[in-house]
């Protein structure tokens, strides 16, 4: 049973460029978390996804950053225009029901984003 | 909006020695998880704890929740190198199910 898969591991973009950054959950899961975490600091919560809808996305910047959970295929977090700021490891957490859990979010390896 | 706190931010044991990091939350928890994660890797939850004064152990690992739902504690006994990473606590406020809210982690560092 495949756990959460990010990808890609590492993503080098260039000021301004898209950053598309995708995240299948667990089979069975039906709810996506996004975290960013930054180096050497805890991980802030962007958004909370089920599919086809947002459920949470009070941590999401206004401007930039969206995300979406399609009724098929992985949930993809995009960041337009990226900046150097936005240089920082994204991680996706899946459980199997909403919020409140049992057993805790399974997290992906995460995505290792580095804008130049 | 929620806050959640750890110290020390960072430790650096000796093998063999023990450690304790401390969480606190400027809101009640409704429960606190916490996680491990290793240098380069992801986080990994290690246990949930949701009664009031609930105490859960894990071999060396030792869990607790205050009486009043707004702090917990993790005891490692004997540290040994694997112990290495940082652990985070996390929890849901009372009454929000949306956001699972993570400390600022303490580092552990253990030396041979």
């Amino acid at each position: 049973n495949a756990g959460v898969m990010q990808n890609p591991r590492h993503l080098v973009r260039r000021r301004g460029q898209e950053a598309r950054l995708r995240c299948s959950p667990m089979k069975g899961h039906s709810h996506v978390y996004w975290y960013r975490q930054l180096p050497e600091e805890g991980l802030k919560f962007m958004v909370y996804l089920q599919k086809e809808n947002i459920i949470d996305e009070s941590g999401m910047p206004k401007e930039r950053f969206s995300a979406e959970f399609p009724k098929e295929g992985p949930s993809i977090l995009r960041i337009q225009q990226v900046v150097r700021g936005d240089s920082a490891a994204y991680f996706c957490a899946s459980s199997p029901q909403k919020g409140r859990t049992n057993y805790g979010y399974t997290f992906g390896s995460g995505t290792r984003l580095t804008v130049v | 909006g929620q806050q959640v706190m750890q110290i020390p931010q960072y430790q650096h044991v000796q093998e063999g020695e023990d450690f304790t990091t401390y969480c606190n939350s400027s809101t009640t928890l409704s429960n606190i998880q916490w996680y491990k994660q290793r240098p380069g890797g992801h986080p990994v939850f290690l246990i949930q704890l949701v009664k009031s004064g609930e105490v859960k152990k894990q071999k060396r690992l030792t869990f607790q929740f205050g009486e009043a739902k707004k702090n917990s504690s993790l005891h490692i006994t004997a540290t040994q190198t694997t112990d290495v990473g940082t652990y985070f606590c996390a929890g849901f406020s009372s009454g929000s199910a949306r956001q699972l809210t993570f400390g600022s982690g303490t580092q552990l560092t253990v030396l041979p």
